[in-house]
């Protein structure tokens, strides 16, 4: 198993530009997740998916969109990039709640380290 | 919201001595609190968790504890090795957040040889 993979690895766009990050798990789990991890202020959630064809907001939305067309697959958009969005990003999944409604594991993919000029 | 502080944000002990990160949180409704270790350019890889009904998991060197009076949460790392520096995050969740998790700002651990 993969496990939760992500592409690309690292890429540098221009201030205005749009770009799409792929994330794809193998483990058949129904929630994922993207965040975006920037010196010093830890993890912050951007989008997340409890299934195939849902998609909610986190804490940090605004400026992307996302996508779950299938259920391995979760998609961040950046319509028109900001140097604010320069950032890694994460892609995570869990198997979802667990008994009594509780937070389950998730697992992270390797990141994808965005530079935006 | 909920809010969740980690301490301290770097930490050095020498290679055998034992290292403690401690987590508070806010809201009385956490019920899961997983441990992430990150290694320079990796992502987080989940190392231990401990839900709202246990007070104390351990899985060898590493050991966790949760006071739900005093709302907090540690990480016990006993006999450090070098391969054990590295990023660590603490992380909540409470029920009806659908499993989102709110992460501290992270401990940086480094063990000298």
């Amino acid at each position: 198993n993969a496990g939760v993979t992500q592409t690309p690895k690292f890429r540098v766009l221009k201030t205005g530009q749009s770009m799409t990050l792929l994330c794809a798990q193998d483990m058949n789990h129904e929630y994922m997740y993207w965040y975006r991890q920037d010196p010093g202020m830890g993890l912050r959630l951007i989008h997340y998916s409890v299934g195939e064809g849902t998609t909610a907001k986190g804490e940090v939305p605004d400026g992307y969109n996302v996508s779950r067309l299938k259920k391995q697959n979760f998609l961040l958009g950046l319509e028109s990039a900001a140097p604010s969005q320069t950032s890694v990003y994460f892609c995570a999944s869990s198997y979802g709640l667990a008994g009594r409604m509780t937070g389950s594991r998730q697992f992270f993919g390797p990141g994808t380290r965005l530079t935006v000029l | 919201g909920e809010n969740v502080e980690q301490h301290p944000s770097t930490l050095s002990v020498q290679e055998g001595d034992s290292a403690v990160i401690k987590c508070t949180y806010s809201d009385s409704a956490s019920n899961y609190f997983p441990w992430y270790k990150q290694e320079l350019g990796k992502g987080p890889q989940l190392i231990i968790d401990i839900r709202s009904n246990v007070g104390e998991k351990k899985d060898q060197r590493i050991a966790v504890t949760l006071n739900k009076t005093a709302k907090h949460f540690s990480l016990h790392i006993t006999e450090t090795q070098p391969e054990d520096s590295a990023v660590y995050f603490c992380a909540v969740s409470k029920v009806g957040s659908q499993g989102n998790l709110i992460f501290g700002k992270g401990t940086k651990l480094s063990v000298k040889p």
